[in-house]
């Protein structure tokens, strides 16, 4: 069983939508939480960085984290063509290094005009 | 402000030869990550280096692979006598601070590395 499990799609939704991406994981030592985007032949970009459990907004996007059923979510609200991309969930924990992160497979998300 | 920098973008290398990708890190950074994306598959973390050290290689296959950061240049991953298997996206990231710190990592654009 993988450590982080995440659909890879693809997901293909209309433009004005409300986007839902998941993650799930098993190990209850994770801590920091991370929504990375990537374009295609791009690096991963940075979108949510969230630590333990709650809700955090930024514009369009919002990150929720359940640590009781460990689970994360990322929703986009007025979903746009520019965000067709591929979403990575990735998380860490403080006794291996906040920055070795474990990713999740990534979802290939397409949004149609 | 440059970001991580990374180069080749592309590479390709018939297999037996040996491959090295360069990573400069943002100004300032001292610490450095690489990451390794096979096709269809996550990132998963390789190695982290601070200057001059090897903190963490505990994701780097066992033989044939080897990785730097020196005082002064970019960080390089060296990949000898390379396999087939060895094709993929590898990514590099910096942060300021050390992994015990609450700092997301932020990655180039990669390299990738096509093995004929």
């Amino acid at each position: 069983q993988k450590e982080v499990e995440q659909d890879p799609g693809p997901l293909s939704v209309p433009e004005g939508a409300i986007v839902s991406l998941n993650c799930t994981y098993s190990n209850s030592a994770f801590q920091y939480f991370m929504w990375y985007r990537q374009y295609s032949r791009k690096g991963p970009e940075l979108l949510m960085y969230t630590y333990s459990s709650g809700n955090k907004e930024d514009g369009r996007f919002t990150a929720q984290v359940d640590k009781s059923s460990k689970y994360i979510s990322l929703f986009i609200r007025d979903s746009q063509p520019s965000d067709s991309a591929t979403y990575l969930c990735a998380m860490s924990h403080p006794f291996q290094g906040a920055q070795k992160l474990v990713f999740g497979q990534g979802t290939r998300l397409t949004i149609n005009p | 402000n440059a970001g991580v920098m990374q180069n080749p973008r592309h590479l390709v290398r018939r297999r037996g030869q040996e491959a090295r990708l360069r990573c400069s890190p943002v100004k300032g950074h001292s610490h450095v990550y690489w990451y390794r994306q096979l096709p269809e598959e996550g990132l998963k973390f390789m190695v982290y280096l601070q200057k001059e050290n090897i903190i963490d290689e505990s994701g780097m296959p066992k033989e044939r692979f080897s990785a730097e950061f020196p005082k002064e240049g970019p960080s390089i991953l060296r990949i000898q006598q390379v396999v087939r298997g060895d094709s993929a996206a590898y990514f590099c990231a910096s942060s300021p601070l050390g992994q015990g710190y609450n700092s997301p990592l932020h990655f180039g654009n990669g390299t990738r590395l096509t093995v004929t």
